[in-house]
């Protein structure tokens, strides 16, 4: 079974710069989380989807920060325009109900 | 404020021997538990997980024991090895809209295990 895939796997970009991010979640899955992990923290909820519905928005920082989910599958995630307190690893998870949550590999946002 | 905390950023133990990592929690609607290893350039990976029904949970070398009066669990490796070592994240969820779980992080701890 394929688990949750993110891509890409690193990004480096200047401030100001827009920048996105991928994930495909495991199949039959409904629940998809967007974490960020600053160095040396644990992975903080940046928002829930349960299907297409973002249910916990409120750690998104919706001035330059935005996500969808459609079809309820993939999601993606942008940041518009990127600072250089972004910098940081994103995560996406994924899990079905009451089941642990499976991550991505996450990708690693350098902005410069 | 911090919802799970891991007070220790660290810890080193011989191979053989037992780890302990310890989380605690503020967040008495808190009714599940999990831990997480993360290696280097990998996302987390689910290890074990309690119901707050529960006070012990048992995987191989693996066991979480909570204690809800205390807002307290660990997780006891034993006996550690060498591959154990990574960062552990204690991880807290309580039932959300749809009953799914928002999963409140700790800031982990990364245990060696030397051999």
């Amino acid at each position: 079974e394929a688990g949750v895939v993110q891509s890409p796997r690193y990004k480096i970009i200047e401030k100001k710069q827009p920048v996105a991010f991928w994930c495909n979640p495991i199949s039959g899955h409904n629940t998809l989380y967007w974490y960020r992990q600053n160095l040396g923290q644990g992975p903080e909820l940046l928002i829930r989807y349960e299907n297409e519905e973002a249910v916990d928005d409120s750690q998104l920082p919706k001035d330059r920060f935005s996500a969808e989910r459609l079809k309820g599958v993939d999601s993606t995630l942008k940041i518009q325009p990127a600072e250089l307190g972004d910098s940081a690893v994103y995560l996406c998870a994924s899990s079905s109900r009451r089941t642990e949550a499976f991550f991505g590999q996450g990708t690693r946002l350098t902005v410069v | 404020d911090q919802q799970v905390k891991q007070n220790s950023p660290s810890l080193s133990v011989q191979e053989g021997r037992i780890s302990i990592l310890n989380c605690d929690y503020t967040n008495s609607m808190f009714d599940y538990f999990l831990w997480y290893k993360k290696y280097p350039a990998e996302g987390p990976t689910f290890l074990i997980s309690i119901s707050s029904i529960k006070d012990k949970n048992e995987d191989g070398r693996f066991t979480v024991f909570l204690n809800k009066s205390a807002k307290h669990l660990s997780l006891h490796i034993v006996p550690s090895q060498p591959g154990d070592s990574a960062v552990y994240f204690c991880a807290a969820s309580a039932r959300g809209q749809g009953g799914s779980e928002k999963l409140v992080f700790g800031k982990g701890t990364k245990l060696t295990v030397n051999p």
